[in-house]
């Protein structure tokens, strides 16, 4: 049972350089968000798919981008990477109460 | 406004005692749900336990349980004959009905001495 599998675990990026984290689902689970973690802090939600086509903003949208072509994969893009972007990135799924994460990307901008 | 609160910060508990962990929550939905996740220092997050608004009975799960008080609008997690593994950050979180998003408390720090 995979679950939600995030790529990559670890990454380092330039001031003003692109990447995307992926994320993809195998449970089938209609809705599915990304959030970032800010060291000794709680979760702030970036975005959120309620399904296939269909995404939204959420708590902290600035500086990223989704998109939803399938059940399954929710990618994060960060078009110019800013240090202010530098946390753990958790992508989660939920088919409708319960959560289930993946293991999270840690994201530096130097 | 929909807000979760965590008081606590950090805790120190003698293993095998019983713990407590406070969360208040603030919303005007009717129907929400309330969680607990577990953070290690490895940093998954992990399920404990789950409580909707509408639940007679208070939710638990194994060595986990939920007081919830709803006229208090708390619902703290309780954690029976506490283990070294328990040390970790305990999340609480709310999910509205009106709204997807999982609304998350700051965290609490537990912190298990043998």
């Amino acid at each position: 049972n995979a679950g939600v599998t995030q790529t990559p675990k670890f990454r380092i990026l330039k001031i003003g350089q692109s990447m995307t984290l992926q994320c993809t689902q195998d449970m089938n689970h209609n809705y599915m968000y990304w959030y970032r973690q800010d060291p000794g802090m709680g979760l702030k939600l970036i975005y959120y798919s309620v399904g296939a086509g269909i995404t939204d903003k959420g708590e902290v949208p600035n500086g990223y981008n989704v998109s939803r072509s399938t059940t399954e994969d929710f990618p994060l893009r960060l078009e110019l990477a800013a240090p202010s972007q530098t946390s753990v990135y958790f992508c989660a799924s939920s088919p409708r109460e319960k959560l289930f994460f993946g293991s999270g990307t840690q994201l530096s901008v130097l | 406004a929909q807000k979760i609160t965590q008081t606590q910060p950090g805790m120190f508990v003698q293993e095998k005692e019983a713990v407590t962990l406070d969360c208040t929550y603030d919303t005007s939905d009717p129907s929400y749900g309330l969680f607990w996740y577990k953070q290690p220092s490895s940093g998954e997050m992990i399920f404990l336990i789950y409580q909707g608004s509408y639940d007679q009975q208070n939710a638990t799960e194994g060595r986990y349980s939920l007081n919830f008080q709803k006229a208090r609008k708390s619902a703290n997690l309780v954690i029976s004959a506490s283990q070294l593994g328990d040390s970790a950050m305990y999340f609480c979180a709310m999910r509205v009905r009106s709204n997807y998003q999982l609304i998350w408390g700051a965290g609490t720090k537990l912190i298990i001495k043998p």
